[in-house]
């Protein structure tokens, strides 16, 4: 059965560094892009950038470009979404999804992992 | 970035209603556009890719149209387990967005 899942919830404070993960697993994980995606009450989904496994090329929205850091490994069919200093304003439920192929949809989602960036 | 807009924001039907939902990019996508389905609590759900082709065991009930700038999904006759957010997905290039969604209620 292939699979996203997700590391668990995250509480955290302001200026801290957080790394959480997303392990595939029923599929051919470096042939398939993944992306993550945040959701929060006030802006929706909104779409952080996406990740090739095979070769580690990666894609960042504009808006996130600078603040995370999307990263593979491949030997372990797991991505990364990565913050080096947090802020409260990072706080929402975070998605990686698998894109059925490029010029498509994200067709496998995991169950999502909610960080609360709180002093 | 390209923006997608959605409208109405929320709407209200009865389980049999027709209901139409609109989604316009800020400039031409052609036909790279999703739509998700996502319930409460719940992941979002890819309904259809490339503006009309529906994923596999997706109710035919639901239909995608349109090219450019305007595009819309279609529910033939709702039913419960419709009662959901909407939300529409351009990839008409690396930089994807999302609409900000359309919630079924019910009337």
């Amino acid at each position: 059965e292939l699979q996203l899942v997700q590391s668990g919830a995250e509480v955290k404070k302001p200026g801290e560094s957080l790394k959480i993960s997303c392990k595939g697993s029923g599929y051919s994980f470096t042939n398939y892009w993944i992306g993550w995606v945040r959701q929060t009450p006030g802006k929706g989904l909104e779409w952080m950038g996406i990740i090739y496994p095979g070769d580690s090329d990666t894609r960042y929205s504009p808006s996130f470009e600078g603040q995370v850091t999307i990263s593979a490994d491949k030997s372990n069919s797991t991505a990364y979404l990565q913050w080096s200093s947090l802020r409260a304003s990072d706080s929402g439920l975070y998605y990686c999804a698998r894109l059925a192929d490029f010029w498509s949809g994200f067709d496998y989602w995991g169950q999502g992992a909610l960080v609360t960036v709180s002093s | 970035d390209i923006q997608m807009t959605q409208s109405p924001s929320t709407l209200s039907a009865s389980v049999g209603d027709r209901v139409t939902i609109t989604c316009r990019a800020s400039q031409s996508i052609n036909t790279w556009l999703a739509w998700y389905q996502q319930k409460p609590g719940k992941a979002p759900k890819l309904l259809i890719h490339k503006a009309s082709t529906l994923e596999s065991g997706v109710p035919s009930r639901f239909s995608g149209s349109g090219s450019g700038t305007e595009f819309t999904l279609t529910i033939s006759s709702l039913q419960p387990d419709d009662f959901a957010t909407y939300y529409c997905q351009q990839y008409n290039n690396f930089f994807r967005t999302f609409g900000q969604g359309t919630k079924v209620e019910i009337k």
